[in-house]
């Protein structure tokens, strides 16, 4: 029953390198959202697409990129991870209708530690 | 720009009794919704309750409310009869619905950590 999968819980990159986050939802959803989460700052959001090929920065998008190829998979890139990149790292997706509830259906998180 | 504010980092409450998360949010958009979610420590984010700005009446989802106050821009959510698993995050979150381009993205506060004593 699995809806959004993050390719990764837990992952410990070293400074300098090239990190991939990958994110799939089976929902058939257009808007797909990276955020990331740090104690005492909430979820800030980095990136998000709204169809496929189609992208737009956050808050935060200083350090990262994204890829949307296909509907179903959003990636994020830290084309060189740093120390400050250190944070757990949320996909969401959404079917996003004019009010109404429907929110977003979150993936599990990655966990990224920068060495 | 939407801003969301949680000003208590942690709240205590003992079981069974009930406890109020605060949220104040400041937009300039005339239709908007509010959002609660709850992060247990498996990280998990679960969608607790929605409310829009032009309901006139207080969401409600069982033991979850949210007491909607629009001029004062607040977004309360009350759980009543607090259960061990209630401790958690707790995380407040707006939506622009003006249309437009915001595609549906939330804005979030900074949350809130329950601890429900026994």
């Amino acid at each position: 029953d699995v809806k959004v999968t993050q390719s990764s819980r837990y992952l410990v990159k070293r400074t300098g390198e090239k990190v991939f986050l990958e994110c799939v939802q089976d929902m058939d959803h257009e808007n797909m959202f990276w955020y990331r989460q740090d104690p005492g700052l909430g979820l800030r959001l980095i990136y998000f697409s709204y169809d496929v090929k189609m992208k737009e920065k956050g808050d935060i998008p200083e350090g990262y990129s994204v890829s949307r190829e296909k509907k179903e998979r959003f990636s994020l890139i830290l084309e060189s991870a740093s120390t400050n990149q250190t944070s757990m790292y949320l996909c969401a997706s959404s079917l996003y209708i004019s009010g109404g509830d429907y929110g977003y259906t979150f993936g599990s998180g990655t966990r990224l530690t920068v060495v | 720009a939407q801003k969301i504010t949680q000003t208590q980092p942690g709240m205590f409450v003992q079981e069974k009794e009930a406890v109020t998360l605060d949220c104040t949010y400041d937009t300039s958009d005339q239709s908007y919704g509010l959002f609660w979610y709850k992060q247990p420590s498996s990280g998990e984010m679960i969608f607790l309750i929605y409310q829009g700005s032009y309901d006139e009446q207080n969401a409600t989802e069982g033991r979850y409310s949210l007491n909607f106050q629009k001029a004062r821009k607040s977004a309360n959510l009350v759980i009543s009869a607090s259960q061990l698993g209630d401790s958690a995050m707790y995380f407040c979150a707006m939506r622009d619905e003006d249309g437009g381009t915001s595609y549906g993205k939330l804005t979030f506060g900074q949350g809130t950590i329950l601890t429900v004593h026994p």
